[in-house]
């Protein structure tokens, strides 16, 4: 079936570097692209979203990209702080066309980002 | 902004018995919420759709006979885990949408998280 990956498992970065994560989708009818952040034990936090019609989108130090002609989306996040330590989630979404809402996600399996000081 | 809760946030049972968790909504209404279930160090997996007032729609795979879903009323939905096996240890989590909440796409709220452990 289809699914959302990642290229890297873990992503070690100094405190004060930018991050680049990145994820691998694959299926096209995807509408919308959702970056999720998830420390040990709770659940999922939203990030930033963006649609498919769209290929960059900003957020306070995070910036997400998308690359529709590779299936490919990243999430930048500048000047790292060591709160930002976590796995980070790509998730994948569509609407049902009925103009009812959205299915449920399909996420990625996720990159651990590690800060060192 | 909008909260999810879930009671309870960790649950020890034995083999053969079953398990009820519950997903709020606090501060809005949700038409539609989510169960996922997260094994360690792995992804989240969705298990099923829930719409209020309406029976769960279940992702291929998933036993509707085992994981009961019920969303009764607009900020409550509950998971209960029937016959439980240490197989079905694992994160349950559940999200809520209201599109009225949602930043421009189909936002999903997610909650804390239930660890599950059966022995």
């Amino acid at each position: 079936g289809e699914s959302v990956g990642l290229h890297l498992p873990t992503l070690s970065v100094q405190e004060g570097d930018n991050s680049i994560i990145n994820c691998a989708y694959s299926n096209s009818a995807s509408d919308y692209f959702i970056w999720y952040k998830q420390e040990s034990g709770k659940g999922p936090q939203f990030i930033i979203d963006i649609r498919s019609n769209m290929d960059k989108r900003q957020g306070q130090r995070v910036t997400v990209l998308l690359n529709k002609t590779v299936k490919h989306l990243s999430l930048q996040i500048a000047a790292t702080q060591p709160g930002d330590s976590a796995v980070y989630f790509c998730a994948e979404g569509a609407e049902d066309g009925s103009g009812g809402g959205a299915d449920g996600l399909t996420f990625g399996k996720g990159t651990h980002l590690i800060i060192q000081p | 902004g909008a909260v999810v809760s879930q009671h309870p946030s960790w649950v020890i049972c034995k083999s053969g018995t079953s398990v009820k968790i519950e997903c709020r909504s606090l501060d809005f209404q949700a038409t539609t919420m989510f169960w996922y279930r997260q094994f360690p160090k792995q992804s989240l997996m969705l298990m099923a759709t829930s719409n209020e007032g309406s029976k769960a729609t279940y992702e291929q795979g998933v036993e509707k006979d085992k994981f009961l879903i019920n969303h009764a009323s607009l900020t409550l939905s509950t998971l209960t885990v029937t016959s439980a096996h240490p197989e079905d240890s694992s994160f349950y989590i559940c999200s809520a949408r209201a599109s009225q909440l949602a930043r421009g796409t189909n936002e999903q709220f997610f909650g804390p998280g239930t660890r599950l452990t059966v022995l």
